[in-house]
């Protein structure tokens, strides 16, 4: 399976300002997701991360808020944008294993607390 | 509305005991139902099913699915305190996975 690493790994962050994640997989691989996952509940996916084009959201988030970036096919990056302390949570991106194609798996997180 | 319900949505148990976790959805274009386990932070991969009544299994770990009547189970025999996570299910619609709220199970000594 593809191996995932995500920067930072947590950061602590002040209200109205914005947090790029990064997420950088050892393969090429054509389908990137982001998730969040706030304080005890599940994984909620953000948005699907297109290589060549726009992120594509799920209902609720919007670009202005958390835009993505997907320049190759190893790298995205997601920003949190004019934080609150309600976007406190782990930040997780995962990909597709391209074999399997309906394995995801996920990187490492990023632990994310607005004060 | 894509749904993935989990029960119990906790369980205590002690050591050596066996477990049953269950994961019943509702979801439109079904691809796949995928088990994983979070212990910290990132939720790491157990299972993916995709066909009805195959096992899968991984040495204490085992996982079944009803494509009929809509839902899987993922059995932990002779339990073990590194078993301690919470488990999550979800399920593959259109290129999309939809998690459960968890189960939360705890293994005492």
């Amino acid at each position: 399976s593809a191996v995932i690493s995500q920067k930072p790994s947590r950061d602590i962050c002040q209200r109205g300002t914005s947090l790029t994640i990064q997420c950088q997989v050892d393969s090429q691989v054509t389908m990137m997701f982001w998730y969040r996952q706030q304080p005890g509940q599940s994984l909620t996916l953000i948005a699907t991360a297109n290589q060549g084009s726009e992120a594509t959201y799920e209902s609720g988030f919007v670009i202005d808020k958390f835009p993505i970036s997907r320049p190759n096919l190893t790298f995205s990056t997601l920003t949190v944008s004019n934080m609150s302390p309600e976007d406190s949570s782990i930040y997780l991106c995962s990909v597709e294993d391209g074999a399997n194609s309906y394995e995801q798996y996920f990187g490492p997180g990023t632990r994310l607390t607005v004060t | 509305e894509d749904k993935v319900v989990q029960s119990p949505l906790s369980l205590v148990v002690h050591e050596g005991d066996t477990v049953t976790l269950n994961c019943s959805y509702e979801v439109t274009n079904f691809r796949s139902l995928l088990w994983y386990k979070q212990e910290k932070k990132a939720p790491t991969f157990l299972f993916m099913l995709t066909s009805s009544g195959i096992e899968k299994k991984s040495g204490r770990l085992s996982s079944i699915l009803d494509k009929k009547e809509l839902f899987s189970i993922l059995n932990i025999t002779a339990t073990q305190t590194g078993d301690s996570a919470v488990y999550l299910c979800a399920v593959g619609g259109a290129q999309k996975l939809v998690f459960g709220q968890g189960t939360r199970l705890t293994i005492n000594p």
